[in-house]
């Protein structure tokens, strides 16, 4: 069964620095989703992006966040400027359809540590 | 944010027998619900979905109650097994192609 695949698994980082999140989303899905759960907390939605630009986003997604599809594959999250705040696992997700209702599809998630 | 709330953080149930869990909403525009299941270290994994012109929807062992005047939609396991001891998220939304909005999750544990 096709699946989103996300890398890293595990990505430390000091406060301040940059970081890439990646997600290959699963190949034939149109929208993709960028989601974080904070340890303890519920899942939270960062960002949907549907044909090249962002669909929607929370009040979490400030400046600092940005996403990108660099190629017909990959749908990445940049997050400047690290805070300790920034620390929790992050899903990538992809849907099939521009239209109905169709499930989320999420990888297994990278754990980002800010240091 | 409390559009959708799960207000049991746990349940035990024997194997064999009916797990129900419970989720609550605030949000009358929603019309699209899911339930995930998630395993530690994994990704919440689609498990059954129900929209609003529905009160019901099956998939094997697995069905969802959705009760739109009360704001409450349900999943109930049966028989329940072992490799169903996960934590299960419901999730909410306005529309296709939209945000989920997730509740906090109930953990389960089916008790062999």
């Amino acid at each position: 069964e096709p699946e989103v695949t996300q890398t890293p698994s595990h990505q430390v980082t000091q406060m301040g620095q940059e970081v890439i999140l990646r997600c290959v989303p699963i190949s034939n899905h149109l929208y993709f989703y960028w989601y974080r759960q904070i340890l303890g907390q519920k899942v939270e939605f960062l960002v949907s992006f549907y044909n090249n630009e962002i669909s929607e986003k929370s009040e979490i997604f400030d400046d600092q966040f940005s996403v990108e599809r660099p190629d017909g594959s990959n749908f990445t999250l940049k997050i400047r400027s690290t805070k300790l705040e920034d620390s929790a696992m992050y899903f990538c997700a992809s849907s099939e359809w521009a239209g109905g209702f169709q499930p989320q599809h999420f990888g297994d998630g990278t754990r980002l540590s800010i240091l | 944010d409390q559009q959708v709330k799960q207000n049991s953080p746990s349940l035990s149930v024997q194997e064999g027998r009916i797990s129900i869990l419970n989720c609550d909403y605030t949000n009358s525009m929603f019309d699209y619900f899911l339930w995930y299941k998630k395993y530690p270290a994994e990704g919440p994994t689609f498990l059954i979905s129900i929209s609003s012109i529905k009160d019901k929807n099956e998939d094997g062992r697995f069905t969802v109650f959705l009760n739109k005047s009360a704001k409450h939609l349900s999943l109930h396991i049966v028989p329940s097994q072992p490799g169903d001891s996960a934590v299960y998220f419901c999730a909410a939304s306005e529309r296709a192609g939209n945000q989920f909005y997730f509740g906090t999750g109930t953990s389960l544990t089916v008790i062999p």
